[in-house]
């Protein structure tokens, strides 16, 4: 069965440093996700990404953060400037065209910002 | 969002069925309930969803009440892998996608 993969599975950046977390969706779907769980915590949402724009984003995701689509496989988050309150699971997620597919996430990147 | 009240946590014997309850007294009649499951370090996993007809599929059948107000997950059997915590969702889909919004969700606990 085709699933969402994301590399690498941990990550260890200092404060400040850029990070660019990177996903493959499943291959025929049409939108993107990012999402984040800080330790304990429930899992976010940060934004949404369909036809090569943001279609919709959380609080959570301001001027640090950026998604890019640059080819046709892979999907990426990028933080531009971490900061310790960034550590956390990112997940990826895609779906299908059709308006009620569900969505299909990778098993996530540890961010850990020290 | 209309809002979903799930038990924190849950207990189960293997091979037993498990009834997850949700709550949605807010839900609209355009809104979706969907459920999905995180297992320990893992992403998120779909399990079901509907909008007003109880539904079945291979991991779990989804009861819905008739006033919409209320769902119950149902697992048939429950192994040691639905070890897991369930999330109830709600959510109105749109043409530009659409934010799943988990909460706290409930914590099933599977013993042998």
């Amino acid at each position: 069965e085709p699933e969402v993969t994301q590399t690498p599975s941990h990550q260890v950046t200092q404060m400040g440093q850029e990070v660019i977390l990177r996903c493959v969706p499943i291959s025929n779907h049409l939108y993107f996700y990012w999402y984040r769980q800080i330790l304990g915590q429930k899992v976010e949402f940060l934004v949404s990404f369909y036809n090569n724009e943001i279609s919709e984003k959380s609080e959570i995701f301001d001027d640090q953060f950026s998604v890019e689509r640059p080819d046709g496989s892979n999907f990426t988050l990028k933080i531009r400037s971490t900061k310790l309150e960034d550590s956390a699971m990112y997940f990826c997620a895609s779906r299908e065209g059709r308006i009620n597919s569900p969505l299909h996430f990778g098993n996530g990147t540890r961010l850990t910002v020290t | 969002d209309a809002k979903t009240t799930q038990p924190n946590s849950m207990e189960s014997n293997e091979e037993e069925p498990v009834h997850l309850p949700c709550n949605h007294s807010t839900i609209s009649g355009t809104d979706y309930i969907h459920w999905y499951r995180q297992l320990p370090s893992q992403g998120p996993e779909y399990v079901i969803h509907g909008l007003t007809s109880n539904v079945n599929n291979r991991m779990a059948s989804l009861a819905i009440a008739e006033d919409r107000k209320s769902s119950t997950l149902i697992l048939h059997r429950a192994t040691l892998r639905d070890a897991a915590v369930y999330y109830c969702i709600l959510y109105y889909p749109t043409n530009s996608g659409y934010a799943l919004n988990f909460g706290k969700g409930t914590s099933l606990l599977v013993t042998p």
